[in-house]
């Protein structure tokens, strides 16, 4: 089955750049969706289509993706900001696969 | 708006069967698919299936194949996911999610439920 490795943490100053990965064989040939999930609720879709932005969510949010590693950037990062963020794709196995999730701790 | 509301919270004994609603409003109901996701307590996100609401066309992750019943009732807009002989590490907040485009099988989700905690304990 498909693999999508995430670290479990990153930390980051305010107002400092947040670089989150997901990592997986050939991503680059895949969509991939990141939502962020602050504790007590629900995903929050944020990037879409590896680079697409929802009606919403900060231009400070984009996201890239090539070869075996897909990135969501927060910039200008916020107290707000922290939360735990996911990485997502469809696998043509017909198995739709999360990352493990990223814990993004504003220092 | 388009929203997704889940049913309550429910605890269950080893063995038993959870059936959780998720009612959606603000859209067309049968032109969206639909899909279940779980979390269990401190863990990440976990795909369980999806339901077209038009058809009633499921398809489950092989974990959970015998297990759970994806249905619908399009009468009242509310898709239903059902699992079976419940064991300990069935407990865990169950979402749906619907995919953010029309009549496309899968996609982004967008919106998500607000979660139902399920929790199995004797």
């Amino acid at each position: 089955s498909y693999v999508l490795t995430q670290p479990p943490s990153v930390s980051v100053a305010p107002g400092q750049t947040a670089r989150i990965t997901c990592g997986g064989n050939n991503i680059g040939s895949k969509s991939v969706h990141w939502y962020q999930q602050k504790p007590g609720q629900a995903p929050v879709l944020v990037v879409y289509d590896d680079s697409d932005r929802p009606s919403g969510i900060p231009e400070r949010f984009s996201g890239s993706n090539s070869g075996n590693t897909a990135t969501l950037t927060i910039s200008r990062v916020e107290a707000g900001d922290e939360a735990d963020y996911y990485c997502q794709v469809w696998d043509s196995s017909s198995e739709l696969v999360f990352g493990g999730g990223t814990k993004l701790t504003v220092l | 708006q388009v929203q997704l509301v889940q049913s309550g919270a429910e605890v269950k004994k080893p063995g038993a069967s959870v059936k959780v609603s998720c009612k959606a409003s603000g859209y067309t109901f049968t032109g969206y698919y639909m899909h279940w996701v779980r979390q269990a307590p401190g863990q990440g996100l976990e795909w369980m299936g999806w339901i077209n609401p038009n058809s009633g066309g499921t398809n489950y992750a092989q974990k959970f194949q015998g297990r759970v019943t994806m249905t619908r009732d399009t009468s009242i807009s509310t898709a239903y996911m059902e699992l079976s002989r419940l064991r300990s590490d069935d407990t865990a907040v169950y979402y749906c999610a619907r995919v953010g485009q029309q009549l496309v099988l899968v996609g982004w989700f967008d919106p998500w439920g607000q979660g139902t905690l399920v929790t199995v304990s004797s």
